[in-house]
């Protein structure tokens, strides 16, 4: 079906470690991908995004990779925060149809100090 | 920064009321959306509009739930009558279009019903 995933529900790392998240999607008419970072008992954060004419998109201590040919989907966070801990989505969409936006089931960030 | 507004944060009801739930989205946004996020999963859209036109509400439950956003800015979600299976967390999220722009989300209203 149509649906975003992501390969992990949780995910432990210490302070100072680079994370990796992971999301599979599975349509390949999706040409946009964002990722969120959701706080307990917040709306979702708009982390980054990137468009499928680019296979890695950089920011502040986030890097998004993506592979189409493997319909894979990555984020990276640099020197990992305790502030950095929360459930993280990744979300496609076909932009030309209009529709919004799909997300997947989210992987929970621990950080450890 | 300017950010969506959402009202309330909480709200708790016995199942068979009604309940609504307010959003106003960033100035400027024409495009405004309604999520449901059960727990442990990402959210789902209810509703999306177009300032003040509906784009999509295939996947709204149009015998209990309604949403307007009669002036194209803010807008109110209802849920008459309210079930059990209705408790979630209630996002609104506004973007400036519908293709590659960005949605930002505001805090929701997290609704129990008893």
């Amino acid at each position: 079906g149509e649906s975003v995933g992501l390969h992990l529900p949780t995910l432990s790392v210490q302070e100072g470690d680079n994370s990796i998240i992971n999301c599979a999607y599975s349509n390949s008419a999706s040409d946009y991908f964002i990722w969120y970072k959701q706080e307990s008992g917040k709306g979702p954060q708009f982390i980054i995004d990137i468009r499928s004419n680019m296979d890695k998109r950089q920011g502040q201590r986030v890097t998004v990779l993506l592979n189409k040919t493997v319909k894979h989907l990555s984020l990276q966070i640099a020197a990992t925060q305790p502030g950095d801990s929360a459930v993280y989505f990744c979300a496609e969409k076909v932009s030309q149809a209009g529709t919004a936006l799909i997300f997947g089931k989210g992987t929970t960030l621990s950080v450890s100090s | 920064e300017a950010e969506v507004a959402q009202s309330p944060r909480y709200k708790i009801t016995e199942k068979s009321q009604a309940v609504a739930f307010w959003c106003d989205p960033i100035s400027g946004h024409a495009t405004l959306y309604w999520y449901r996020q059960i727990l442990g999963q990402g959210p789902e859209l209810l509703v999306q509009f177009q300032d003040e036109s509906v784009v999509d509400d295939s996947q709204l439950p149009k015998d209990r739930f309604s949403a307007e956003r009669l002036k194209g800015v803010d807008s109110t979600l209802k849920i008459q009558p309210a079930e059990l299976g209705d408790s979630a967390m209630y996002l609104c999220a506004s973007s400036w279009g519908t293709s590659m722009d960005t949605q930002y989300f505001g805090p929701g209203t997290r609704l129990t019903v008893l």
